[in-house]
């Protein structure tokens, strides 16, 4: 089974310009989430997709954070403009949830400097 | 608000011995707890998970116990193996806010052991 795929895997950008992260969920998997990690912290939860509907984004910077997920599969992340607080890896996840809570898969992640 | 909290920040043992590492969680409505285990440079890895109507759960190596009335879970590793040095993530699921499945991860702690 193939697992959940990311990227780019690392993106260097200057501040204020924009930048795009995407995500392929583990197929069949109808729960897709966005993570932000900052350097020291824990995974904290950017959006939470369930098919093609957003869940919870409670926690995303809409001022300036957009995400997306078309036909319930893949998922785009945006960042316009970044600053330089967003610098961190971003995290994908999906997860079944079929018979349930169950475990959430992860991407390896894309590291993000902003400069 | 940190809703999910591992005050342990890091723990260094002794290859053989156990280890135990704590999280404590304040939201009651928390219903599904699991422990990622995180190296360097990856995404997070499942490693083990418990409902809220059991108090124990093991896995070869590996023991979560959950304590609901003091809001508190434990993962114990015994014995511990060099391989096993990784930061090891607390994570608890709810269903509210129309989200189901919904992740809140703690800060993190180091575990370290010695050959």
């Amino acid at each position: 089974e193939a697992g959940v795929a990311q990227s780019p895997r690392y993106k260097i950008i200057e501040k204020r310009q924009s930048v795009a992260f995407w995500c392929n969920p583990i197929s069949g998997h109808a729960t897709l989430y966005w993570y932000q990690q900052i350097l020291g912290q824990g995974p904290k939860l950017l959006i939470q997709f369930q098919n093609n509907g957003v869940v919870d984004d409670s926690q995303l910077p809409k001022d300036r954070f957009s995400a997306e997920r078309l036909k319930g599969v893949d998922s785009t992340l945006k960042i316009q403009p970044a600053k330089l607080e967003d610098s961190a890896v971003y995290l994908c996840a999906s997860s079944s949830n079929l018979l349930g809570p169950t475990e959430a898969f992860f991407g390896q992640g894309t590291r993000l400097t902003v400069v | 608000d940190q809703q999910v909290k591992q005050n342990s920040p890091s723990l260094s043992v002794q290859e053989g011995r156990i280890s135990i590492l704590n999280c404590d969680y304040t939201n009651s409505m928390f219903d599904y707890f699991l422990w990622y285990k995180k190296y360097p440079a990856e995404g997070p890895t499942f490693l083990i998970s418990i409902s809220s109507i059991k108090d124990k759960n093991e896995d070869g190596r590996f023991t979560v116990f959950l304590n609901k009335s003091a809001k508190h879970l434990s993962l114990h590793i015994v014995p511990s193996q060099p391989g096993d040095s990784a930061v090891y993530f607390c994570a608890a699921s709810a269903e509210y806010g129309g989200a189901t499945n919904k992740l809140i991860f703690g800060t993190g702690t180091l575990l370290a052991v010695q050959p």
